[in-house]
């Protein structure tokens, strides 16, 4: 069974404090993203990786930064936690030509 | 910003009922229109997708219907069922490429 395994399920940080949030999927996929889920805006992509050490922002970075030093792990860091990115974080896989995306289960992120 | 309109926000269906939700996409480039189920505390996970080469695409009681000219897609599910009760997400995305937009998301409730 393909699997996409987001770190942590929930998470409390205080303002100012830096983040961390780490996936890792075992399908060996090129892919990987990381999206922001809040009630009425849907999924945004913050950013994602098509390759090792690759990365592309997407459309909402800013306040972010990601790492890919494997193939299989994604990291997303929040270089300064504020109460605005208080969210639903959201990882995500796919193969080369971009069909299916595979989700992890999430991490519920609050920013104090 | 390319867009993904998505509607309605909610959504109560009656036990046998029929769901619909609609998606208007504005970028012609799309050739490929997933639809996302999520459960309480999961990840979304492709529920059913189409390309602009059908008018519809049925699997088991979910079917798309696609109509190109207007730019717009639909999600049905018959016979709904208390366990069909999550957020749905329309999508759309050019094969090969790295970002999917995805629409706001519908709430089912199916009630029993």
């Amino acid at each position: 069974d393909v699997k996409v395994t987001q770190s942590s399920r929930y998470l409390v940080k205080r303002t100012g404090e830096k983040v961390f949030l780490e996936c890792v999927q075992d399908m060996d996929h090129e892919n990987m993203f990381w999206y922001r889920q809040d009630p009425g805006l849907g999924l945004r992509l913050i950013y994602f990786s098509y390759d090792v050490k690759m990365k592309e922002k997407g459309d909402i970075p800013e306040g972010y930064s990601v790492s890919r030093e494997k193939k299989e792990r994604f990291s997303l860091i929040l270089e300064s936690a504020s109460t605005n990115q208080t969210s639903m974080y959201l990882c995500a896989s796919s193969p080369p030509r971009f069909t299916e995306a595979f989700f992890g289960q999430g991490t519920r992120l609050t920013v104090v | 910003q390319q867009q993904v309109k998505q509607s309605p926000q909610s959504l109560i269906v009656q036990k046998g009922g029929i769901s619909i939700i609609n998606c208007a996409y504005e970028n012609t480039a799309f050739d490929y229109f997933p639809w996302y189920q999520q459960f309480p505390g999961k990840g979304p996970a492709l529920l059913i997708a189409i390309r602009p080469d059908v008018s519809e695409k049925k699997e088991g009681r979910f079917t798309i219907s696609f109509n190109k000219s207007a730019k717009q897609f639909s999600l049905h599910i018959m016979d709904s069922q208390p366990g069909d009760s999550a957020t749905y997400f329309c999508a759309s995305a050019v094969t090969g490429g790295f970002k999917t937009i995805f629409g706001a998301g519908t709430r089912l409730f199916v009630k029993a």
